[in-house]
């Protein structure tokens, strides 16, 4: 099946600093989607992306489907920055069967 | 608007128990979804009902079965509680699979001793 990897694995920032989250899967896809998970559990989606660049904020995101990655964009990280962030994907072909990557874990200091 | 509900919020199971955990969305979705968290690890989807009356398996699918009661509710049930289903559930709804974001539920923590 398909593989998602992401990297860092963890990322400990100032306050202030900017960061590159990255995501890479290993087959063409027809969905990706970037999620935050709260140190509270809750998921939240940040960015719906199979292809392109997106800006919502302070937060951007830009994949290249034909390179099979995707860079999530932190920029003036804040404290509620911290949680986990994810990478997920769909293929489409053989049904809507969506994989997590195992996360990006990220603490902001003040 | 309450978006994705689940209840309940926490449960614990003895071994061999059964239970079902329900998921309601309000949003006129038409593709539900639910996944299980293991800590420190990314979710893993169990089943998913990409519209209503029509269910399939995700990547970890043994050990449960799941109900599209119509199309604002999607149940998991676990008929036979294994300490290995101890876990964060989550379920997520989207207007279309494959086309839209998912939103997700606030989560069950399942116990199973």
């Amino acid at each position: 099946g398909i593989q998602v990897e992401q990297s860092p694995p963890d990322l400990i920032l100032q306050e202030g600093a900017n960061s590159t989250l990255r995501c890479n899967f290993s087959d063409s896809v027809n969905n990706l989607q970037w999620f935050h998970q709260n140190p509270w559990g809750q998921l939240i989606n940040l960015f719906y992306i199979p292809s392109g660049t997106k800006q919502n904020g302070r937060l951007s995101a830009t994949t290249v489907a034909t390179e099979r990655y995707s860079l999530l964009y932190i920029s003036s990280s804040q404290t509620t920055d911290s949680g986990v962030y994810f990478c997920a994907v769909e293929r489409g072909t053989g049904g809507f069967k969506t994989i997590f990557g195992a996360g990006t874990r990220l603490f902001v200091k003040a | 608007n309450a978006g994705v509900t689940q209840t309940p919020k926490f449960q614990v199971l003895k071994t061999g128990q059964s239970m079902t955990l329900q998921c309601a969305q309000d949003m006129n979705h038409n593709s539900m979804y639910w996944y299980r968290q293991d800590p420190g690890m990314g979710l893993r989807l169990i089943y998913y009902s990409a519209s209503e009356g029509t269910t399939d398996k995700g990547e970890v699918p043994n050990g449960y079965n799941v109900s599209r009661l119509n199309k604002r509710e999607f149940s998991l049930r676990l008929e036979s509680a294994a300490p290995s289903q101890t876990s964060v559930y989550f379920c997520a709804s989207t207007r279309l699979a494959g086309a839209n974001e998912q939103f997700f539920g606030p989560g069950t923590r399942l116990t199973v001793l």
